[in-house]
């Protein structure tokens, strides 16, 4: 059974950057992965932020950047705004029967 | 403006059966990938199951796999996700989500945006 591992929680001020990760179990994320990652808040659905690693969305603010870092994916926040406090989701792709995966997610506050 | 509209879930017994629909408009539904993504109450997301444009390929997810199936009617814009032997554990909020395009037999699995707004399903035990 696949697992995709994210931080649980993290805090951030207001201003500041932070950078939350995606780990596999399988090993290295790559770009074969097609990482991406959604943004929830509380009560509503999801919204996909980033896709195949680093391409943002046409609404996803600049303040929004994907990456692969240390065999992981990772989602960047520079210049936090309280509006971006959430849960965040990372999802890999492993094709053939388990096709999509999705991380635990990170709860995100700014505070 | 892209709508995905899901509906039919609601409280059943364990070992019943239930059909979501997904209604979907403002997108030429029958070129596009769709998506059923579920999130039990206070968890994390899980992916369900897919289809390509044309119906012809369909994934499930390990954990639905021989009782849940993915369908589709392009003349009724509208996604159809068949759940039978549900369990307590399939308690959850179902979303609708749009994938990227078709073409001829090329699909573009990873997209997944946008999302409908969720269609609650509770198993009773």
């Amino acid at each position: 059974q696949t697992v995709v591992t994210q931080e649980p929680s993290l805090t951030v001020s207001p201003g500041g950057t932070v950078t939350l990760t995606c780990a596999s179990s399988t090993g290295a994320v790559t770009s074969g992965y097609y990482p991406n990652w959604f943004q929830q808040k509380p009560g509503q659905a999801p919204r996909a932020l980033i896709y195949s690693t680093s391409n943002r969305h046409s609404w996803t603010p600049a303040r929004f950047s994907g990456s692969l870092l240390g065999g992981r994916a990772a989602l960047t926040l520079s210049g936090v705004q309280p509006e971006d406090e959430a849960e965040y989701y990372c999802l890999l792709y492993y094709g053939g029967a388990q096709l999509w995966v999705f991380g635990g997610g990170t709860k995100l506050t700014v505070l | 403006d892209v709508m995905l509209v899901e509906s039919g879930g609601g409280l059943v017994q364990s070992g019943g059966s239930l059909r979501l629909s997904c209604s979907a408009s403002g997108f030429t539904f029958r070129s596009y990938v769709m998506h059923w993504v579920r999130q039990a109450p206070g968890k994390e997301l899980e992916y369900v199951s897919a289809i390509s444009s044309d119906g012809a390929t369909t994934y499930h997810a390990d954990s639905v796999k021989g009782r849940f199936t993915i369908s589709r009617d392009n003349s009724k814009n509208t996604l159809y996700l068949q759940m039978s032997s549900l369990r307590v554990e399939d308690t959850a909020v179902y979303f609708c989500v749009k994938g990227g395009y078709c073409k001829s037999a090329n699909c573009d699995w990873g997209w997944f945006d946008p999302w409908g707004q969720g269609t609650l399903v509770t198993v009773s035990s």
